[in-house]
């Protein structure tokens, strides 16, 4: 049971480079979560997935597209990246019931440059 | 919109007890959360609190709801070098949470 992982864990891309960062869960959960942090400013929500088959926008989610590819697999992508995207993303899921509490993956460190 | 508030730094020396406080404005939550991120890892949930609740103890951690003025704290007894950390508090909306902007505890020999 490895919980939620996440790849990669570090990347460099240059200004206006794609790629797609991963996300896994096996724990069944419902709902999945991609948040960005950055120092002084907590955790900000991009998208999250309530349930397979949906996405909602989140409070940052320009410059990025996700995909709930099935229960399991929650992706995040940046279409042309950004110095400003630079930070550390964090996908997270939550089963839908009991106490709400969120598990979250390791992270990816992005630089962008 | 909801919000939560913290303040980003807490400094305390060895041994002594730690208080980490938030404020929050969605009065319908139900669930508060302090979650703990040590450097280079994700977040884990530390402890919560149900809304009906005033007070939770575990171990060394004490959670305390002041739903009037919507205040949580949390209290970590005799702190040490392990619980240097980001703390971050939380309250849920649905199933979104809204997040603090983290504490940072530092520990001092």
């Amino acid at each position: 049971n490895a919980g939620v992982t996440q790849t990669p864990k570090f990347q460099v891309l240059k200004t206006g480079q794609s790629m797609t960062l991963q996300c896994a869960q096996d724990m069944n959960h419902n709902s999945m979560y991609w948040y960005r942090q950055d120092p002084g400013m907590g955790l900000r929500l991009i998208y999250y997935s309530a349930s397979e088959g949906t996405t909602d926008k989140g409070e940052v989610p320009n410059g990025y597209n996700v995909s709930r590819l099935n229960k399991r697999e929650f992706s995040l992508r940046l279409e042309s990246a950004a110095p400003s995207q630079t930070s550390v993303y964090f996908c997270a899921s939550f089963p839908g019931t009991g106490r709400n509490e969120q598990f979250f993956g390791p992270g990816t460190r992005l630089t962008v440059l | 919109g909801e919000d939560v508030e913290q303040s980003l730094f807490l400094s305390v020396r060895e041994g002594d007890s730690s208080v980490i406080n938030c404020t929050y404005t969605d009065s319908s939550s139900t669930y508060l959360y302090w979650y703990k991120q040590e450097p280079g890892a994700g977040l884990q949930l530390l402890t919560y609190i149900f809304s009906n609740m005033d007070m939770k103890q575990d171990q060394r951690l004490t959670v305390l709801l002041n739903k009037k003025d919507k205040h949580l704290s949390l209290r970590i007894a005799d702190t040490q070098t392990g619980d240097s950390a980001i703390y971050f508090c939380a309250e849920n909306d649905n199933y979104q949470l809204i997040w603090g902007a983290g504490t940072k505890l530092i520990i001092k020999p």
